[in-house]
């Protein structure tokens, strides 16, 4: 029933390398988010977008990048990746055009590990 | 400082009985309040949603209080099921703010 897709959902791999996680929805969302959570901790918003060609940073600094280039498509890019950046991320979309409250709908993560 | 809180420590129940979970939250001022179920490895699931002119709102075997004097939502699944467990999330969004700021969430085992 997921209209919203993240790939890859577990990823192992070796400092210093560039990593792209994918986030893609069909619901026609225009509001998207990208979330990190640590096992029993809170979601930290890193970075959201309000449509096309708009993307903000959220609470939680972050050395990863976002692009929107498409309606349906907000990857997060690691240029380098370190140990600390190990954790889960999350993305998730929501109608912007009937209301700030509307819900977020998510992916099921990214299990990110860097060795 | 802001803060959500959320019982750290796991809700134990039999099943068939009622489960209450409760969100507290400090120097926000909430237009609404969600609650998200997330089980293991997945992502959050949204429920329900409350805003800050309602003080209840009820779906199925679901019901969800909002008290803004006691700055505290309550989260009750009647009749409880071992399919109900899982970590439920509080979230809020404030007058003017743009965010959901979430909970960490408190982790339900209905016992069979």
């Amino acid at each position: 029933e997921a209209d919203i897709y993240q790939t890859p959902r577990y990823l192992v791999i070796g400092t210093g390398k560039k990593i792209t996680l994918e986030c893609s929805q069909t619901m026609g969302h225009d509001k998207m988010y990208w979330y990190q959570q640590d096992p029993g901790m809170e979601l930290h918003l890193i970075h959201y977008s309000y449509g096309v060609n708009s993307t903000e940073k959220g609470d939680l600094s972050s050395e990863s990048t976002v692009s929107r280039i498409r309606t349906e498509h907000f990857p997060l890019t690691l240029e380098s990746a370190r140990p600390s950046h190990t954790s889960q991320y999350l993305c998730a979309s929501s109608d912007g055009g009937r209301g700030r409250d509307q819900p977020q709908h998510f992916g099921d993560g990214t299990r990110l590990s860097i060795l | 400082s802001q803060k959500i809180e959320q019982n750290s420590e796991a809700l134990n129940i039999q099943e068939g009985k009622t489960a209450t979970l409760t969100c507290n939250y400090t120097n926000y001022s909430p237009a609404y309040l969600q609650w998200y179920r997330q089980d293991p490895g997945r992502g959050p699931v949204f429920l329900l949603l409350i805003r800050e002119n309602e003080k209840e709102k009820r779906k199925e075997r679901l019901k969800v209080t909002f008290d803004t004097t006691l700055k505290q939502s309550l989260f009750h699944i009647t009749a409880s099921q071992p399919a109900d467990s899982a970590t439920y999330l509080c979230a809020l969004g404030e007058t003017g703010g743009f965010k959901t700021i979430f909970g960490a969430g408190t982790r339900l085992f209905v016992k069979a």
